[in-house]
């Protein structure tokens, strides 16, 4: 199956920097999406990679690496507002090319 | 955000119970999905429509069905659902099924007594 792996929670200070990891099964790969979700709501749109390397998108830039089948979201000078659960997806050539999605990473900005 | 939005935000429903959640989308785009969002669980994609058609049916039970009478609408029908089945229920759509970024609706929070 095209598994998803990425921490059930996490936990960071107001103002600090928190990385998120997230790998997936690397066979057919074709683009990988972060989302984000407060409780209760939509899921919104932070970004997308297909190539590897780091796109940076104001205080949040997400990395991949295809070969190692990884990836992670970094967020910086975090705010209270912040938290929220953060949903990594992969698209694959060999399922349709439909959105798989993690379970999710709840993040827990404190004080 | 309305680019996409889903009506009632809440539902209550018995299982001997008939009711539709309704999407709509004001993106212009061709494709819409239907997603499955259960506690402590990854989001689960129900079904993908694209261009009014139906090309994904991800093994979804017959108590659901989905309609799309138009690019821009999505409804799912429910009928004799289960307690198992109370979840968010998210609407996405995006501009093609293929490739690009998928938009969501704000869900229906559906719970079945």
């Amino acid at each position: 199956g095209q598994n998803i792996d990425q921490p059930t929670e996490m936990t960071a200070t107001e103002g600090a920097i928190v990385q998120i990891n997230c790998t997936y099964q690397t066979s057919g790969f074709n683009g990988l999406f972060w989302y984000q979700q407060h409780a209760g709501e939509a899921p919104t749109f932070l970004s997308y990679n297909v190539l590897d390397g780091l796109e940076e998108k104001g205080r949040f830039s997400s990395f991949l690496s295809r070969s190692k089948g990884y990836s992670y979201l970094l967020l910086k000078e975090l705010q209270m507002k912040d938290s929220a659960s953060y949903l990594c997806a992969v698209r694959w050539h060999n399922a349709g090319n439909m959105l798989t999605f993690g379970g999710g990473t709840r993040l827990m900005v404190k004080p | 955000e309305t680019g996409v939005t889903q009506t009632p935000r809440h539902l209550v429903m018995g299982m001997t119970n008939k009711k539709s959640l309704k999407c709509e989308q004001h993106l212009g785009h061709n494709a819409m999905y239907w997603y499955k969002q259960s506690a402590k669980k990854p989001l689960e994609l129900m079904f993908v429509y694209s261009l009014e058609e139906r090309v994904e049916n991800n093994s979804v039970p017959s108590r659901f069905s989905p309609e799309c009478p138009n690019s821009s609408h999505l409804f799912l029908h429910l009928h004799t659902l289960q307690p198992e089945d109370s979840a968010l229920y998210l609407c996405a759509s995006s501009q093609s099924h293929h490739t690009d970024t998928q938009y969501f609706g704000p869900g229906t929070r559906l719970t079945v007594l």
